[in-house]
């Protein structure tokens, strides 16, 4: 099967301080890469969907200014979360589709904690 | 209403229970539907895709009634490692993913 990485798989930040993480498609190009983000004990909620080369589409609720998403290559995509509180602190997920499928392939998450 | 309404759980059966687990979605012109699992900490993985005419991989066997808009999920025999979270999860054709906040299954030896 189609195989996602993501770095760092954990990082713990201090408070105002921003983190990038990146998800790499490794043995498929991702046309579409979908973020979520997952709370304890809470379902994956989508966060954005991006399209190589375009501007991610952000879920209500979301704000553009605070998750950066970029999505340069048909293999990487990156989210950083600017000026982390601790209420940012979250599960985060990415996945890769394929334009021709439906099919989502994730990635291992990425655990971040804010101080 | 949630999109996709699961109940939580948790289900503790013993090995070689069946068990069966149901999700019901709100959105009618939702398009594909998958059962996926979760193990604690961890990525979701595609357990199998559903379909209306119902189909069965091994001791999996998940069905799809549009006219009620709702999923099953069938676990037979059941294991161990199938100790997890199942979560429904819809395509609604915005080719995102929908979840359910998923059903935890206990497997007890």
């Amino acid at each position: 099967g189609a195989v996602v990485s993501q770095h760092p798989s954990w990082v713990i930040c201090k408070s105002g301080t921003s983190v990038k993480i990146e998800c790499r498609s490794l043995d498929f190009q991702a046309t579409t890469m979908f973020w979520y983000r997952q709370f304890p004990k809470q379902s994956l909620m989508l966060m954005a969907t991006s399209n190589e080369g375009s501007k991610a589409t952000y879920e209500q609720g979301v704000e553009k200014d605070k998750f950066l998403i970029n999505h340069a290559s048909l293999t990487l995509s990156t989210l950083t979360v600017t000026s982390a509180h601790p209420e940012d602190s979250s599960f985060y997920i990415c996945s890769g589709g394929v334009s021709a499928t439906y099919e989502q392939y994730f990635g291992p998450g990425t655990r971040l904690t804010v101080t | 209403r949630k999109e996709v309404e699961q109940d939580p759980g948790p289900f503790n059966v013993p090995e070689g229970a069946t068990v069966a687990f149901n999700c019901t979605y709100s959105n009618s012109a939702s398009q594909s539907f998958f059962w996926y699992r979760q193990d604690c900490r961890k990525e979701p993985k595609l357990l199998m895709s559903v379909y209306s005419s119902g189909n069965e991989d091994g001791r999996f066997t998940a069905q799809l009634n549009r006219a009620s808009q709702y999923i099953s999920l069938l676990i037979r025999d059941s294991k161990l490692s199938d100790s997890a979270t199942y979560l429904c999860v819809i395509d609604t054709g915005r080719r995102a993913l929908t979840f359910g906040s998923g059903t935890r299954l206990q497997v007890q030896p």
